[in-house]
């Protein structure tokens, strides 16, 4: 079965440049989230998109920014990026959040920033 | 503040035994709870949802039940194996028309051949 696609992998940038992540959610998934987890950290809640509308917003510095597109599909724009902004990027999908469907993740991208 | 926390921290069992993680939370109106298993450097890999009207889920080798009144929800792993060696995470959704979920520290799971 499809899985949520996450691109690049693997990404390394350095202080104050800018960086791109790439999610394609399961198909006839509506709604895509985007998770940071830092090195030994629990994953913590960004932003959230149902039917290419922001519907939630966590603890995303004002330096990131999101959206999704008409085909579902989301990037996260990461700039002036700092050190701590190194860790694995999760973008997760589900159905229409209001039925309270499980929420699948992808593998995750990792930033490491120099 | 709705916080998620996850005992104990990490565990080192013999294959074979049967063991019980822990995940409790502070606000019992919660909309469901997911367990997910995480490998060292890899994603989240779903387990068991239980929404707030269940009981308890079944997976296999894994139940999970949840105890609104308490804030508790607990994933049983019977018969363990060293396959099963991985971070056990729990994250809750709840009712405040928010989607997103809050997770715990996770339990590291490390299973002895």
């Amino acid at each position: 079965a499809a899985g949520v696609i996450q691109s690049p992998r693997h990404l390394i940038k350095e202080k104050r440049e800018t960086a791109t992540l790439k999610c394609y959610p399961i198909p006839r998934h509506d709604t895509v989230y985007w998770y940071q987890q830092g090195p030994g950290q629990d994953p913590q809640f960004l932003i959230s998109f149902y039917e290419k509308m922001q519907s939630d917003k966590g603890s995303i510095p004002d330096r990131f920014s999101a959206q999704q597109f008409s085909d579902y599909h989301s990037e996260l724009n990461m700039s002036s990026l700092e050190l701590g902004d190194s860790a694995l990027y999760f973008c997760a999908s589900s159905p229409d959040p209001s039925s309270g469907n499980t929420i699948y993740f992808g593998e995750g991208s990792w930033l490491t920033v120099v | 503040k709705q916080e998620v926390t996850q005992i104990p921290a990490a565990l080192s069992v013999p294959e074979g035994e049967n063991l019980v993680l822990n995940c409790s939370f502070t606000d019992s109106a919660i909309y469901n709870l997911q367990w997910f298993r995480q490998d060292p450097g890899k994603g989240l890999t779903s387990l068991l949802l239980i929404q707030s009207s269940q009981r308890e889920q079944t997976s296999g080798r894994l139940n999970a039940s949840l105890d609104k009144s308490s804030g508790r929800s607990t994933l049983y792993i019977a018969a363990s194996q060293p396959g099963d060696s991985a971070t056990y995470l729990c994250a809750v959704r709840y009712w405040d028309s928010s989607y997103k979920l809050i997770f715990g520290s996770g339990t590291r799971l490390l299973v002895r051949p």
